[in-house]
């Protein structure tokens, strides 16, 4: 089952706008990865954030976490048509055995040329 | 270098028969995990090999198999096919034991089940 809930499930906005993603999450975790999903293809990894990090920033992406409300944001900023794809949100858990990574549902974003 | 490399790309197979998915991670990473994609139920965790070493499983049922050899190529097994199983299955491969880093995916292998 998802543990994470991302919102909003679609955006569409214009080209050069900023796009801003919710996840939350639901049991501690070790730390936070956003992904990038292209129509059906594999995941990329966009940026990870560590359980003792508050704000990271990637070029043109700015992610926060806040451990006390378990959530996470994602920041694309001045969006391109290229952006247009899923994004989720995934929660790394280390278990007393191995590990895993446990997703959002996906914000599915369009940015219109 | 070399992302990771899933074959096949594409697979039909009629219900009953079995399938084996195959991933080559990036050089140098040992640890391999696969995931399954569906609409409904979005990504959802299978397994994690480490060292040919299953260290976690998902909640799937015993149809679902893998393992890992000795250059941490992995393999995935799903037996007696049911129309569900269909879905986008992927790898995943890290050079960080116990997912202290981020995770390579290949492209996947897209399973339909008729």
């Amino acid at each position: 089952s998802q543990q994470g809930e991302e919102d909003p499930q679609a955006l569409s906005i214009q080209e050069g706008e900023n796009a801003t993603m919710n996840c939350s999450y639901k049991t501690s975790i070790n730390n936070l990865q956003w992904y990038r999903q292209n129509s059906g293809r594999g995941l990329v990894h966009l940026i990870l954030i560590r359980s003792n990090e508050r704000e990271k920033h990637s070029g043109r992406l700015r992610v926060t976490l806040d451990t006390s409300k378990k959530s996470s944001s994602l920041l694309i900023t001045a969006s391109r048509a290229a952006d247009t794809a899923s994004y989720f949100c995934a929660t790394a858990h280390q278990e007393t055995s191995g590990s895993r990574l446990t997703f959002g549902e996906g914000t599915q974003l369009t940015v219109n040329p | 270098k070399a992302g990771v490399t899933q074959t096949p790309r594409y697979l039909i197979k009629t219900r009953g028969q079995q399938v084996t998915l195959s991933c080559s991670p990036i050089s140098g990473h040992r640890s391999v995990s696969w995931y399954q994609q569906t609409p409904g139920q979005g990504l959802q965790f299978l397994f994690e090999y480490f060292s040919e070493t299953q260290r976690n499983k998902g909640n799937f049922p015993g149809r679902f198999s893998g393992r890992q050899f000795s250059n941490s190529r992995s393999e995935m097994n799903v037996s007696t096919l049911e129309l569900g199983d269909s879905a986008l299955y992927l790898c995943a491969s890290s050079r960080h034991d116990r997912g202290l880093g981020g995770y390579t995916f290949g492209s996947g292998t897209r399973l339909t089940v008729v």
